[in-house]
């Protein structure tokens, strides 16, 4: 079975300070995987995806991920924190088993930045 | 462009009540999806279609159904409303088949209180 794991259901880290959102998956085949933002009372905002090629992909707002096949992973980071990063992150998997129409969401990670 | 609009933004129900909810794409996207999310539980999908006229059942399809009969629209409809469909319902739509790496588009999402 598809499945996309967040390990923390929250992270917590100073501003200026690097930040990792840990995600994990398990699909068959090859995997698309992507990242979204939600802030308060809003939609979600997509971040960055992994389709194919490089396995560290650049999103918006300063924001990274790698892709690492062996380990199943497609952690997001991030150099150096903002307060304005405070946001509820989720990572997605998508893949042909899962119908290629289908998307995949984590339970989502809550981010605190402190000033 | 508007993106993806949802009507209501906020309604409460009594059990028993019926409702739709309405979501539109100004971007001529084929698929559409519709989405609960809850506390520590992420993005459910209950339904999406892959076409006009074409529906079908996600995750967590039971007591909702919906229909696509214009291409930029897509509703969810609640038949006899129960406090177990309290959630905020996101819609979200996708570009064509075929490009199982295109991101989806969401929603700013509709809560919904049923008493």
């Amino acid at each position: 079975a598809q499945s996309v794991a967040q390990p923390e259901d929250q992270v917590n880290v100073a501003e200026g300070n690097p930040l990792t959102v840990k995600c994990t998956y398990s699909v068959s085949g090859n995997p698309y995987l992507f990242w979204y933002v939600q802030y308060p009372n809003r939609g979600l905002q997509f971040l960055l995806k992994y389709i194919t090629g490089d396995n560290l992909v650049k999103g918006s707002y300063g924001f990274e991920a790698e892709f690492n096949k062996s380990q199943t992973s497609f952690h997001l980071k991030k150099p150096s924190a903002l307060v304005s990063d405070s946001a509820l992150y989720f990572c997605a998997v998508r893949g042909i088993n899962t119908g290629g129409f289908k998307t995949i969401f984590g339970a989502g990670t809550r981010l605190f930045v402190k000033a | 462009n508007a993106g993806v609009t949802q009507t209501p933004k906020f309604r409460v129900l009594k059990t028993g009540q019926s409702m739709t909810l309405l979501c539109a794409q100004d971007m001529n996207h084929e698929y559409m999806y519709w989405y609960r999310q809850d506390p520590g539980m992420g993005l459910r999908l209950i339904h999406y279609s892959v076409g006009e006229g074409t529906t079908a059942k996600g995750e967590v399809p039971d007591g909702y159904n919906v229909s696509r009969l214009k291409k930029q629209n897509f509703l969810l409809g609640l038949e006899s409303a129960a406090p177990s469909q309290t959630s905020v319902y996101f819609c979200a739509s996708r570009n064509v088949a075929g490009r199982p790496g295109e991101t989806q588009y969401f929603g700013p999402g509709t809560r919904l209180l049923v008493l």
